[in-house]
Parts: C-alpha cells; sequence; structure tokens
C-alpha cells in the first residue's frame, strides 16, 4: 500500500525556469515531510522538510507547499540549474512514531537542460 | 566528518543463499535505518535501531532480519534470497531519535539474486 505517491516519474526543465515536483499523500497521520535528492551511485540527501505546522518553508532556491486539506505537497526549484539533475524523492512519517520510518514516494527524475 | 559507510557495495548471490550487508554510521549517530530500493517502488522501510534495539520494523517477511552493536555499526541479514530481493539497500544514521534529526545515507550496497 503505498501511502506517498510521485505520480510523474520523470520532469524536463530548462536551466533557469521553475522545477515543480508533486506528491501526495493518504495517511493522515502524517504529519512531518522531507524531500531528498538522489544522484545515481549515492545515497539520498536531505533537501527540505516542512511540519503539518507550517503550509511553507523556503531554503534558498527551494521551498517546499503543505495542503493538508488535499494531502498534497510540492517542491519548487527556482532557478533550476544542471546540478539539479536528479531524483527527488518524496517522505512523510508521523513524528510520534519512529522518525526512523520514513515512507518514500517513488521518486521523480529531474533532467535540467541547457 | 566520514559518512556513513556501507560494505561491501556490490554483491552477486544466487537465490537460496543468504546474505549480510554491513553499515557503520557516522561518529557519534545511535539511530540507523535501512531501506530497500527497487525500481518504481521508491524507497521501503525495513528496520531501525538504537541503542542495540530494534525500535520499529517495516512490513517485510521474516528473512529479512538485522542487529546493531554496541559501537552502532548495524548489520542486515537476508536468508533463503529471492529473485526479487535483487535491490539497492541503503542505510541511514541519525544522531538520536530525538524530533528533527536529520538522516544521513550511505552509498548503499546493490544486490543482485541470480
Amino acid at each position: 500500500d503505498q501511502q506517498v505517491k510521485q505520480n510523474s516519474p520523470s520532469l524536463s526543465v530548462q536551466e533557469g525556469r521553475i522545477s515543480i515536483l508533486n506528491c501526495d499523500y493518504t495517511n493522515s497521520m502524517f504529519d512531518y515531510f522531507l524531500w531528498y535528492k538522489k544522484y545515481p551511485a549515492e545515497g539520498p540527501t536531505f533537501l527540505i522538510s516542512i511540519s503539518s505546522i507550517k503550509d511553507k518553508n523556503e531554503d534558498g532556491r527551494f521551498t517546499v507547499f503543505l495542503n493538508k486539506s488535499a494531502k498534497h505537497l510540492s517542491l519548487h526549484i527556482v532557478p533550476s540549474q544542471p546540478g539539479d539533475s536528479a531524483v527527488y524523492f518524496c517522505a512523510a512519517s508521523v513524528l510520534t512514531d519512529s522518525w526512523g520510518k520514513l515512507q518514500f514516494g517513488a521518486g521523480t527524475q529531474v533532467v535540467v537542460t541547457p | 566528518k566520514a559518512g556513513v559507510t556501507q560494505t561491501p557495495r556490490y554483491l552477486i548471490k544466487t537465490r537460496g543463499q543468504q546474505v549480510t550487508l554491513s553499515c557503520s554510521p557516522i561518529s557519534g549517530h545511535r539511530s540507523v535505518s535501512w531501506y530497500q530500493q527497487t525500481p518504481g517502488q521508491g524507497l521501503q522501510f525495513l528496520f531501525e535501531y538504537f541503542s542495540e534495539t530494534q525500535r520499529n520494523k517495516g512490513n517485510f517477511p521474516g528473512r529479512f532480519s538485522g542487529r546493531q552493536f554496541s559501537n552502532s555499526r548495524s548489520e542486515m541479514n537476508v536468508s533463503t534470497l529471492e529473485l526479487g530481493d535483487s535491490a539497492l539497500y541503503l542505510c541511514a544514521s541519525r544522531r538520536n531519535t530525538a524530533l528533527n534529526t536529520e538522516a544521513f545515507f550511505g552509498q548503499g550496497t546493490r544486490l543482485t539474486v541470480v
């Protein structure tokens, strides 16, 4: 049962433009959400997170938006750079549960073209 | 500061065999989690260990087991390997299980079962 879904397996965007990655979840108990970035042959690296008490969190070029009523979150990357080409995973957890138990989506492959 | 180290990086095993994977967390980190990554499935949570105790377990059969040593190093074992166990196995470490403690991932062990 996939509780976190990333319905777009891939995304192509021009350098300098905005990349928007989407993620939907089904478990209303989730109260913490994270985005990870993964290059080939490397482990995922943490990008940005958001708690369910917020609807937006920004860190440099990365902004995550949370819409709890729609059980939807999105990651915006502005402006997109060639080094952003990677697989992006959305993850969710219940903070009162074990922090280690992150539920991940299947990932979105982002390709930034010159 | 050394990152999370997983050994071996690559492994080929035959169906029916068993395998042991190792994870050395970042120095000072006491929590270790294991994930299985397969194409199209994202990362699936296997289990988490903290202070040599299993805190949480994912929905995997009993063939998958793990343990953590007093120095926080962790091993996971898969017995009676099946073709479907071919995957990238990722280990993540955290300093503790407190809220908002970032997880750092290793590069993973690529297991191929033939």
